[in-house]
């Protein structure tokens, strides 16, 4: 069974750095694309971008380009989403999930639906 | 503000059906497969429904989506408590070049 299982809850203050992990086991790590989605209080689910574990290749939603850094440890089919400063506003529930490469014609791309998920990680950043 | 809407809510019996709208427009839904998803507090997201009307393997047929234009519709028949939660629906927005959600559905089982 393919499952993702992911760090535990943090608190931080702002201005703290920050990584927190999502394992995945009962497939090969290499296989799917990981996408990472956040969840902020009360409101709905926000992409944001996501890891090729295969290479480490990454794409990132402009709104979080330049704040966060996805990478990945094949060695330990861990992937990671990490923050150098936090702020109050990345109070948030975090999601890793998988998506299915395919390929056809000669270039492969990725599947935009997320199967499965991990539980989720809620980080709290408060001073 | 989500590029997707969705209503906020919606409630029917046990036993009933309901259906749940997810509205975007020709750069997203109208170009791109939809998928749906459902959330419940303290539990991994699980995903109900992709390329617009298909079922993963384990999601009861009692899961249904369908699409047209650049509308997408989740049904759920045999309504049970246990349905109670949020959903959310998704795809890929050309325009964007990001995963676009709706901002989610509280299904109430009344």
């Amino acid at each position: 069974e393919v499952q993702l299982v992911q760090s535990g809850a943090e608190v931080k203050k702002p201005g703290e750095s920050l990584r927190i992990s999502c394992k995945g086991s009962g497939y090969t790590f290499t296989s799917y694309w990981i996408t990472w989605v956040r969840q902020m209080p009360g409101k709905g689910l926000e992409w944001m971008g996501r890891i090729d574990p295969s290479d480490s290749y990454t794409t990132y939603s402009p709104s979080f380009q330049g704040h966060v850094t996805f990478s990945a440890d094949e060695s330990i089919s861990t992937a990671y989403l990490q923050w150098s400063s936090l702020k109050a506003s990345d109070t948030a529930m975090y999601y890793c999930a998988t998506s299915q490469r395919y390929c056809s014609g000669g270039s492969c791309s990725v599947y935009n639906w997320f199967d499965p998920w991990g539980q989720g990680t809620l980080v709290t950043v408060s001073s | 503000q989500s590029v997707l809407t969705q209503p906020p809510s919606v409630s029917a019996a046990p036993g009933q059906k309901v259906t749940i709208s997810c509205s975007g427009g020709s750069p997203n839904i109208g170009r791109n497969y939809v998928s749906w998803y459902r959330l419940l507090p303290g539990t991994a997201p699980k995903l109900l429904i992709y390329d617009d009307d298909k079922r993963p393997s384990g999601i009861p047929d009692r899961f249904s989506g369908s699409k047209s234009g650049t509308s997408a519709t989740l049904g759920i028949t045999g309504l049970q408590t246990g349905d109670e939660a949020e959903y959310y629906c998704g795809t890929w927005d050309t325009r964007l070049s990001v995963v676009v959600f709706g901002g989610g559905t509280k299904l109430t089982v009344l």
